[in-house]
């Protein structure tokens, strides 16, 4: 079956500009990840939500970074006013239910020149 | 709060040989969950093993093993045989009940194995 999606896989963007990331979980995991990975270390938790409700947004890193799931599949992360810091590659994952093993997307690598 | 601590940052080895990795986890809670992930070098991370906090019994999957020991906080990764196909990088994480969909990540260890 098909696994986590994540589009588009690389993106530049210019410092100050908006962003929007996509990820297509596993049809039917209730529990959606977002997660950043800098260069050589491990993924570092951003938020997660079960099926539509943001459960858990203690990750973001600031105020410029925002998270929805609208109707409990599809996900966006949206960065405003990129800033060079963002440059990461950020995962979604999907699991089945809290505490369960995670299905990860590719990622998208963000660069922000 | 909870963290994930994996020591070792690269191991290298030649094929055939046995690899043990390393993870020691951090946590208040008497219900959690651990988790091994592996990451090769196309990047895609791939869930190999999930453990509950009341299930010391340790596992054996072909040539992987888990060692589990909740007095020393540890949840031990083993390759038996070692593989070229093995290399990569592996990442321990942990989650906390009830917050279970918080997930913490280790830094991750990169194995290389030589021919």
């Amino acid at each position: 079956g098909a696994g986590v999606s994540q589009s588009p896989r690389y993106k530049v963007a210019k410092r100050g500009q908006d962003v929007a990331l996509r990820c297509d979980p596993i049809s039917g995991h209730v529990s959606l990840f977002w997660y950043q990975q800098a260069l050589g270390q491990g993924p570092e938790f951003l938020t997660y939500f079960q099926n539509e409700a943001q459960l858990d947004k203690s990750g973001l890193p600031s105020d410029r970074f925002f998270a929805e799931r609208p109707e409990g599949s599809v996900s966006t992360l949206k960065i405003q006013r990129t800033q060079q810091e963002d440059s990461a590659v950020y995962l979604c994952a999907s699991s089945v239910k809290d505490g369960y093993e995670q299905y990860f997307g590719p990622g998208t690598r963000l660069t922000v020149t | 709060a909870q963290k994930v601590t994996q020591a070792q940052t690269e191991i290298s080895v030649v094929e055939k040989e046995d690899v043990t990795l390393d993870c020691v986890y951090e946590t208040r809670d008497t219900t959690y969950y651990l988790f091994w992930y592996k990451q090769p070098p196309s990047g895609e991370l791939v869930f190999l093993i999930r453990r509950n906090s009341f299930d010391e019994q340790n596992e054996i999957s072909g040539r992987y093993s888990w060692n589990f020991q909740k007095s020393t906080s540890s949840f031990n990764f083993t390759i038996t045989a070692s593989q070229v196909v093995d290399s990569a990088v592996y990442f321990c994480a942990l989650s906390e009940a009830p917050n279970a969909g918080k997930s913490t990540f280790g830094d991750g260890t990169t194995l290389t194995v030589k021919p």
